[in-house]
């Protein structure tokens, strides 16, 4: 288990550029999710998917954000048109759905800053 | 709507003595309940969860919590507190929309405890 992998660890960019992220989960975890944290706040979600599927999308995910998990392993989140206030950490997590339930593992997330 | 709240922004105990970090929620149907730690510049680490079962949980590196049914909270403990236990800690609750568990969690903002020598 070699835990939740983010890349990169930090990424500064232009207001107007696009980015992207990746996320790699726990190798037997079937449920990914994006969540977003700013300082001083706990982290809100942002999608979720089961293998695949993207199931859930929240009302934070403008049309601008776009995420991915083609072949139900590694997902990317891109940023279309960066803004400044898109500056945030991005965390994503994994977990196993399965017989009981199953905790959110995070990885170190990724640190935009738009300038 | 399912939430949860933290009430204290920060928690200052001296290293020995015990700590508390508060946490109140509000669900409808039972509550999946959760503490997670985040030390600077890292992703949340997970302590400790309530299913069902005793009102008293015991998780990771000497933490426990209490669940309470009736003054709907969680809050979370630890007998003796180490300054290495100086981080941000954040409660969470689990979301179902109707019969859908999607496993997804809603976190409180989070309460920063600082452990003085």
């Amino acid at each position: 288990d070699t835990g939740v992998s983010q890349n990169p660890r930090h990424k500064i960019t232009k207001r107007g550029q696009n980015v992207t992220f990746r996320c790699d989960p726990i190798s037997e975890h079937n449920r990914l999710y994006w969540y977003r944290q700013t300082l001083g706040q706990g982290p809100e979600f942002l999608t979720y998917f089961q293998n695949e599927a993207q199931l859930e999308k929240s009302r934070l995910l403008s049309d601008r954000f776009s995420a991915e998990r083609p072949k139900g392993s590694f997902s990317t989140l891109e940023i279309q048109r960066t803004e400044q206030g898109d500056s945030a950490m991005y965390l994503c997590a994994s977990s196993f759905r399965g017989a009981g339930y199953s905790p959110l593992h995070f990885g170190n997330g990724t640190r935009l800053t738009v300038t | 709507a399912q939430s949860v709240a933290q009430p204290e922004d920060q928690v200052n105990v001296a290293e020995g003595n015990p700590l508390t970090v508060k946490c109140t929620y509000s669900v409808s149907g039972n509550p999946y309940l959760f503490w997670y730690v985040q030390y600077p510049n890292r992703g949340l680490q997970f302590l400790l969860k309530y299913i069902t079962g005793d009102n008293l949980v015991k998780g990771s590196y000497g933490f426990e919590a209490e669940f309470n049914k009736s003054q709907t909270s969680f809050h979370l403990k630890k007998p003796s507190a180490l300054v290495s236990d100086s981080a941000l800690y954040f409660c969470a609750v689990r979301v179902l929309h109707g019969s859908s568990n999607t496993g997804k969690l809603i976190f409180g903002q989070g309460t920063t405890l600082q452990v003085k020598p």
